[in-house]
């Protein structure tokens, strides 16, 4: 099936740094989400981008929506001890009636 | 706590039993989700309602897998004679049809075991 591309699986960083994740794909998605999933937990949303180009924030979150459609990413500054976690971005198919197909996810470390 | 809620959270069982998980959606929402994830990946479509409708199933979705929503709210997923290979989180989510926006909330999932 379709399938997102994120890489690395694991990223370490100092507290206070930004860091920035990339979602690729072969294929033209029409939504692009990033969610971030404690462990134990369900995902939980954090950024949702509907347009070609689109930019949109959240606190210290910055997602876009890249230009040709196959492909986002999400940028957090300042880095915070809770932003530990796994990211995932998601993406719908056009024509995929709603279903989100996921990437496997980056596991975020923050050191204090 | 107006969130998507499952139950049970955690469930343990023995192979060939059957095991059925319950999920209460986001109340106004009338699209209801339900997804599998299995250590290292991300979430997997299972199968979808809009109201009460059955609207796509996955091929991940055997003959031994099955879910309702009689009434168009909660929801139930029953998996019969389970294998080993079942043991994941199941996850459900919900979203409101008539956004333009396919914004999917997550309840913190059914983590089930098979022994």
């Amino acid at each position: 099936g379709q399938q997102l591309n994120q890489s690395p699986q694991s990223m370490f960083i100092q507290e206070g740094e930004d860091v920035s994740m990339n979602c690729t794909s072969s294929s033209i998605f029409n939504t692009w989400l990033w969610y971030k999933q404690d462990p134990g937990e369900g995902p939980v949303l954090l950024i949702a981008l509907y347009k070609a180009g689109e930019l949109t924030s959240n606190g210290r979150l910055t997602a876009q929506f890249g230009i040709t459609r196959k492909d986002s990413f999400l940028n957090i500054s300042a880095s915070i001890p809770s932003d530990v976690g796994i990211y995932f971005c998601a993406g719908q198919l056009p024509g995929a009636n709603s279903k989100l197909t996921f990437g496997k996810g980056i596991t975020l470390s923050v050191r204090p | 706590d107006t969130g998507v809620s499952q139950d049970p959270r955690h469930k343990i069982t023995k192979r060939g039993q059957n095991v059925t998980f319950r999920c209460d959606p986001i109340s106004e929402h009338n699209r209801l989700y339900w997804y599998r994830q299995t250590l290292g990946q991300g979430p997997e479509f299972l199968t979808y309602f809009q109201n009460e409708a059955q609207l796509e199933k996955s091929r991940l979705l055997s003959n031994r897998f099955s879910a309702e929503r009689p009434k168009g709210s909660f929801s139930t997923l029953e998996i019969q004679r389970t294998e080993q290979g079942d043991s994941a989180m199941y996850l459900c989510a919900s979203s409101f049809l008539l956004t333009l926006y396919n914004e999917q909330f997550f309840g913190p999932g059914t983590r089930l075991t098979v022994l």
